[in-house]
């Protein structure tokens, strides 16, 4: 089975732009799960989608938004880039069913704004 | 809040040493993960530990799953310095639909 992946693999954008990220999860999955990454933060919880809606959201600005294909493919997108937007974005995928099952990661995104 | 508290954050040892990293909540989770993940790249998982107080091994690495189900250990004998990179636990607490990251270890295992 393929793995989770994600395109593009590194991005470099100045800020206010708008930049849309995609993932494809790992066949038979429905639930996608999106995660920013820095040094100093950690892994941030950013939203996660099942069957093509949002099933929770973490504590980050409207500029950060997402949605989910019935295909399960998923993009993100965050508007109005700011230098702290740099980042490892990193998207995960599982059964979904229940909400607890494992999750299986990506490669990631790495994002740099200028 | 609920929270996945890892110890310790930071970790540099020689090759051959042992080492245990742990994560430690006060949720009950039904099960719990355990991740690497290396500079750039995304988490691999590691082990999925499920029943209170199994034991697993993987190699030269092995995991318990407390027997309350809120804390775990990874046990790392005779390191490598293949096994630097950052472990993280993870989990959704029982009765959420929100799967939550440990704060993770970094270790770095020197030649």
């Amino acid at each position: 089975k393929a793995g989770v992946t994600q395109t593009p693999r590194y991005l470099i954008k100045t800020r206010g732009q708008q930049v849309t990220l995609s993932c494809s999860p790992i066949s038979g999955h429905r639930s996608v799960s999106w995660y920013q990454q820095t040094p100093g933060q950690g892994l941030q919880f950013l939203f996660e989608y099942f069957s093509e809606t949002q099933r929770n959201k973490g504590n980050f600005p409207g500029r950060f938004s997402g949605r989910q294909f019935s295909n399960s493919r998923s993009e993100m997108n965050v508007s109005t880039l700011e230098l702290g937007d740099s980042a490892l974005y990193l998207c995960a995928s599982s059964s979904g069913t229940g909400g607890q099952e494992t999750q299986y990661f990506g490669p990631g995104t790495r994002l740099l704004v200028l | 809040t609920q929270l996945l508290e890892q110890s310790p954050q930071f970790l540099s040892i020689q090759e051959g040493e042992n080492l245990t990293v742990y994560c430690n909540s006060s949720s009950v989770f039904s099960s719990l993960q355990w991740y690497r993940q290396e500079p750039g790249e995304g988490p691999v998982l590691l082990v999925t530990v499920v029943t209170g107080g199994e034991v697993k091994k993987l190699k030269r690495l092995t995991f318990q799953f407390g027997d309350a189900r809120k804390d775990s250990s990874l046990h790392i004998t005779a390191a490598q310095p293949g096994d630097t990179g950052l472990y993280l636990c993870a989990g959704a607490p029982l009765g959420t639909y929100k799967y939550i990251f440990g704060t993770g270890t970094r270790l770095k295992v020197l030649a």
